[in-house]
């Protein structure tokens, strides 16, 4: 196990809602990313946050957004859910410095079901 | 902009054979290249990295992976497989000079490993 935790297992909502996924970093690392995984696709990047601001994003609308707090926990908030919302999300941390990257630790994953 | 392309979609082989799964990626600048193990209800497991140096990576649990600049490969390789090791295998790049903090990984689609005992 990495030591990245994440909650909820499962959750399921209706489109037009707004949902909230954690993520617990591993130990001593500062920084957290968010993937969105559909089903039969690999992970795709949502957002990093370094040091408790947003330090890079992928493709995503700005109705997903993000938090990292002091200790490094972090939230993924996703408003005006939509049925192409269904996915995994995954969170992973690793610790890095400028110009130095190492190798990101996955969560378990939150599996989000709208309706 | 960077991607990862995942040729095959499953790889069948039996067990005690050698296995191979392949990726070819591109980037702008040099390549920082991972891959990743998936099994069923589970996030993603870290198997091995190639930043820079021999082009044959060692990893986890027997892996291996060969890293081809010339023809921007990095093929996941195992000169034994188990049965333990059917799962879902993604191939994973950055470009190492894409910008200081941001840490985008692109995935591949993954390909389906089914060891037949």
């Amino acid at each position: 196990e990495t030591g990245v935790t994440q909650s909820p297992t499962h959750l399921i909502k209706t489109r037009g809602q707004q949902v909230t996924l954690r993520c617990s970093s591993q130990s001593g690392h500062n920084t957290v990313s968010w993937y969105q995984q559909a089903l039969g696709q690999g992970p795709q990047f949502i957002f990093q946050y370094y040091r408790e601001e947003e330090n890079g994003r992928g493709n995503f609308p700005p109705r997903f957004s993000g938090l990292q707090f002091p200790n490094y926990s972090s939230e993924l908030n996703v408003n005006a859910l939509e049925l192409d919302d269904s996915a995994l999300y995954l969170c992973a941390s690793s610790l890095q410095f400028p110009g130095l990257s190492n190798e990101q630790f996955f969560g378990p994953g939150t599996r989000l079901t709208v309706l | 902009a960077q991607s990862v392309a995942q040729p095959e979609d499953q790889v069948n082989v039996a067990e005690g054979n050698p296995l191979t799964v392949k990726c070819t990626y591109s980037v702008s600048g040099n390549p920082y290249l991972f891959w990743y193990v998936q099994y069923p209800n589970r996030g993603l497991q870290f198997l091995l990295k190639y930043i820079t140096g021999d082009n044959l990576v060692k990893g986890s649990y027997g892996f291996e992976a060969e890293f081809n600049k010339s023809q921007t490969s990095f093929h996941l390789k195992k000169p034994s497989a188990l049965v333990s090791d059917s799962a879902l295998y993604f191939c994973a790049v950055r470009d190492l000079y894409s910008g200081a903090g941001s840490y985008q990984l692109t995935f591949g689609k993954g390909t389906k490993l089914s060891v037949i005992p």
